[in-house]
């Protein structure tokens, strides 16, 4: 079975901190896709990022930047210089190799302060 | 950027009646997905479609969901007889292939409610 843990529920931060949102995935499969989705208040998913279970090299774009440990099952997510726009609900989601169907996370609610 | 859209953006509907939400995907995308979000809890897979038929199905979608395609643009989930639990966002999504890696297109998603 596949399961996504967020274990953070809601996280609050000053504009401009730094800060990091955490997922755990669960998985037999040896391939498989990680994916991050941004909710903002207006409901829709916004695709982020994607990354393949076989490529475990880091990437950043722009203030966003990603950390995959397969030896950890993790798939970390970083805002550098977090601003107000940077809030919305946050959700992590594996995929099957060759499958169709999402498996989300609970999703972390960001609250960036001015 | 083409995106998905969804009608409408929220429904109200009594317990018992059959509602219909509708999609129109990404034009040149060819599967279809839905998936629902009850307040405040993550986002679930309901079904997804290719070819005119059901490719995969969750335990949650179940004899009173069903999903059409009626003509080359739109893409429909009607629930027959609405229960109170019904009551989530509907979010509709389209990809132009199959496969994990492909990212899915949402769109803004229909908040159902059932009184």
């Amino acid at each position: 079975a596949q399961k996504v843990t967020q274990a953070q529920t809601e996280i609050s931060v000053v504009e401009k901190e730094d800060v990091t949102l955490d997922c755990v995935y669960e998985t037999r499969d040896t391939t498989y896709y990680l994916f991050w989705y941004k909710q903002p208040p207006s409901g829709e998913l916004v695709f982020l990022i994607r990354r393949n279970s076989f490529d475990e090299q880091n990437e950043i774009s722009g203030r966003y930047s990603w950390n995959f440990q397969k030896s950890t099952s993790s798939f970390n997510f970083t805002i550098t210089a977090s601003q107000v726009v940077d809030s919305a609900v946050y959700f992590c989601a594996l995929r099957k190799f060759y499958g169709q169907n999402f498996v989300f996370g609970p999703g972390t609610r960001l609250s960036v302060l001015p | 950027e083409p995106e998905v859209t969804q009608t409408p953006s929220h429904q109200v509907t009594q317990m018992g009646q059959e509602v219909i939400l509708r999609c129109v995907p990404i034009s040149n995308h060819l599967y279809f997905y839905w998936y629902r979000q009850i307040l405040g809890q993550k986002v679930e897979f309901l079904v997804s479609f290719y070819n005119n038929e059901i490719s995969e199905k969750s335990e949650i979608f179940d004899d009173q969901f069903s999903v059409e395609r009626p003509d080359g643009s739109n893409f429909t989930l009607k629930i027959r007889s609405t229960k109170l639990e019904d009551s989530a966002m509907y979010f509709c999504a389209s990809s132009d292939s199959r496969g994990g890696s492909e990212k899915l297109f949402f769109g803004s998603g229909t908040q159902l409610s059932v009184l």
